[in-house]
């Protein structure tokens, strides 16, 4: 069966510091990947999405980057972060884009 | 662009209660999917609903596709404590190939 997986579950870090932000897929192949930012109490907001490696597609233009190096890995990144980028992280994946999505537990992000 | 619009953003019941929550598109949509966050929790998906007029159940929930594919709904007949979360549904459009989804209806219920 399929798993997602991502880490660190909650994360504090201080304004200007980088982050890095971790999710693979186990028991699958060639997965669309996605990023979600959801803010406190609101809907979810995607970021980027990946349909193979080395392809990525930003949706919002911000502080934010993604990379697959691998094709069950998917990493967001920031060189530094800002207040308004606290949220829950959320990446889930696909086999195909009319298909469900499946998220992993997320990541929790404050910045201070 | 394509927007996804849902409808209550927030639904308080006393538990036994009927609970409804509705989306629409501002185009057609290929499907639509539904899925549940629980509190502190990620979403799941619940279900996807493909033809027009399409109408499924799983138990106490009963999910509509509108004769238009532009719009879907979701009732829950006799709330439970363990029906709370925030419900999202999802359109996919097969012109712009995304997944658009809704805002959410968080549903809180009284025992």
């Amino acid at each position: 069966s399929q798993t997602i997986h991502q880490w660190p579950a909650t994360l504090v870090q201080p304004v200007g510091s980088p982050l890095s932000l971790e999710c693979t897929v186990e028991g699958t192949s060639n997965p669309n990947l996605y990023w979600y930012r959801q803010a406190a109490g609101r809907g979810l907001q995607l970021l980027f999405y990946s349909v193979g490696i080395g392809q990525i597609s930003s949706e919002v233009p911000q502080n934010l980057s993604a990379s697959r190096p691998q094709d069950r890995q998917f990493i967001l990144s920031s060189k530094k972060l800002l207040l308004s980028d606290s949220g829950f992280y959320l990446c889930a994946w696909t086999l195909t884009g009319p298909d469900e999505q499946y998220f992993g537990p997320g990541t929790r992000l404050t910045v201070t | 662009g394509q927007q996804v619009m849902q409808i209550p953003q927030y639904q308080h019941v006393q538990e036994g209660e009927d609970f409804t929550t509705y989306c629409n598109s501002s185009t057609t949509l290929s499907n639509i999917q539904w899925y549940k966050q629980r509190p502190g929790g990620h979403p799941v998906f619940l279900i996807q609903l493909v033809k027009s007029g399409e109408v499924k159940k799983q138990k106490r929930l009963t999910f509509q596709f509108g004769e238009a594919k532009k719009n879907s709904s979701l009732h829950i007949t006799a709330t439970q404590t363990t029906d709370v979360g925030t419900y999202f549904c999802a359109g996919f459009s097969g012109n712009t190939g995304k997944l658009i989804f809704g805002q959410g209806t968080t549903l809180q219920v009284k025992p």
